[in-house]
């Protein structure tokens, strides 16, 4: 089946760095890729859309200037955040939609868990 | 406003029998409902899609319902086993927009 990974799995900060985290897809092309965020006993929370070839659209109440993505090729997108502070620690989690079908089935990465200290 | 629902946390159940899960929506009219299965720590895994003109879709010992009228589709598991363990999230997508929402998930726990 479809394969997305993210590199780093985990990473701990300093507050006030910047953390890039990458998501690829392995065996198929992403014009779109989606990015999460879930804290620990909730739901995926919806980021931003990464789009290849374009600007990400955000969801409303995300900082687009603090979590930057980059949707470098069809089968990479990176999030950075930016001067990251400790209540950003969380599991950010891609996925992509497996070609164009318009289902909502997507693929997800492992999942980067980042503590900002 | 559009919310979906998980409608129980967490479902205790014994090896063997059938786990049920729940999920209800309101204000969609989705064309697709997803559920997906989400191990600790690890990033959800794509499981079942119906769509809103099937009844009922069977993949091994999983079965999901769609009933449109209910607003609610149904999530079955039959002949638990431990390994069945997990959290169980639906999503419903939002055609528009191209993105799906997620419930907040049910946490299965299958009891040797």
């Amino acid at each position: 089946g479809a394969v997305v990974s993210q590199h780093p799995s985990r990473v701990i900060c300093k507050s006030g760095t910047s953390v890039k985290i990458e998501c690829r897809s392995l065996d198929f092309q992403a014009t779109t890729m989606f990015w999460y965020r879930q804290f620990p006993k909730q739901s995926l929370m919806l980021m931003a859309t990464s789009n290849e070839g374009s600007k990400a659209t955000y969801e409303q109440g995300v900082e687009k200037d603090k979590f930057l993505i980059n949707h470098a090729s069809l089968t990479l997108s990176t999030l950075t955040v930016t001067s990251a502070h400790p209540e950003d620690s969380s599991f950010y989690i891609c996925s992509a939609p497996l070609g164009d079908r318009g289902t909502g089935e997507q693929y997800f990465g492992p999942g980067t868990r980042l503590t900002v200290t | 406003s559009q919310k979906i629902e998980q409608n129980s946390e967490a479902l205790n159940i014994q090896e063997g029998k059938t786990a049920t899960l729940t999920c209800n929506y309101t204000n969609y009219s989705p064309a697709y409902l997803q559920w997906y299965r989400q191990d600790p720590g690890r990033g959800p895994v794509f499981l079942l899609l119906i769509r809103e003109n099937e009844k009922e879709k069977r993949k091994e010992r999983l079965k999901v319902t769609f009933d449109t009228t209910l607003k609610q589709s149904l999530f079955h598991i039959t002949a638990s086993q431990p390994a069945d363990s997990a959290t169980y999230l639906c999503a419903v997508l939002n055609t528009n927009a191209g993105k799906s929402t997620f419930g907040d998930g049910t946490t299965l726990t299958v009891k040797p």
